[in-house]
């Protein structure tokens, strides 16, 4: 089965720039899309088909997707940033990696 | 303002059955694709199943195919998850959730989870 690999923490200081990966067999050949979680509450969907932002999400979200890899990165990254970040893709039935966690510190 | 309310969690016995409904509103219900999605406590989401607009395209996880029904009733906006002969490890918040268009496999709004326990 299809699988997708996410880092589980990934750290940065206020203002800065994340970068969080989603690893995956020819990842680039497909859509990928990014949820933010913040503890308690439900996924909010920050990026589609690779690099689209949802109305109301932030520019200081981008993504990209290439090769075996996709990337979520955040600029400028603020306090409210800090959540768990899912990448999802689709290979038959959809796909999730396991999740990163944003520490902003 | 796009609303998924969940209801129907719950404790429920090992190899027991629940029913999740899902009512929806803010958005003309069927124009999109549903699905359910769960995540056990502290773990990371799973997709449960799809359905298409006019129920002619259902989709499960290998997890539950067997086990686990979708359906919806698009005279009353509602999506529901039949869930039969339930394991322990079917122990998660399940998530409704909306497709961004006809099966784009995108979920743009998620309703509040419902815990569904399964312990004896």
């Amino acid at each position: 089965s299809y699988e997708l690999t996410q880092p589980p923490s990934v750290s940065v200081s206020p203002g800065q720039t994340a970068s969080i990966t989603c690893s995956g067999s020819k990842l680039g050949d497909r859509f990928a899309c990014w949820y933010q979680q913040k503890p308690g509450q439900s996924p909010v969907l920050v990026i589609y088909e690779d690099f689209k932002r949802p109305s109301g999400i932030p520019e200081r979200f981008s993504g990209s997707n290439s090769g075996n890899t996709a990337t979520l990165t955040i600029s400028g990254t603020q306090a409210v940033d800090e959540a768990d970040y899912y990448c999802q893709a689709w290979d038959g039935n959809v796909v999730f990696g396991g999740g990163t966690k944003l520490t902003v510190l | 303002e796009v609303q998924l309310v969940v209801s129907g969690g719950g404790l429920v016995q090992p190899g027991r059955s629940l029913r999740l409904a899902c009512e929806a509103s803010g958005f003309t219900f069927d124009d999109f694709a549903m699905h359910w999605v769960r995540q056990a406590p502290g773990k990371g989401l799973e997709w449960v199943s799809g359905i298409n607009w006019n129920s002619g395209s259902i989709d499960f996880a290998d997890s539950v195919k067997g086990r686990f029904t979708i359906s919806r009733d698009n005279a009353k906006n509602s999506l529901f998850l039949q869930m039969n002969s339930l394991r322990t490890e079917d122990t998660a918040f399940y998530y409704c959730v909306k497709d961004l268009g006809q099966q784009q496999l995108v979920f743009d709004y998620w309703g509040q989870g419902t815990l569904v326990t399964v312990s004896s």
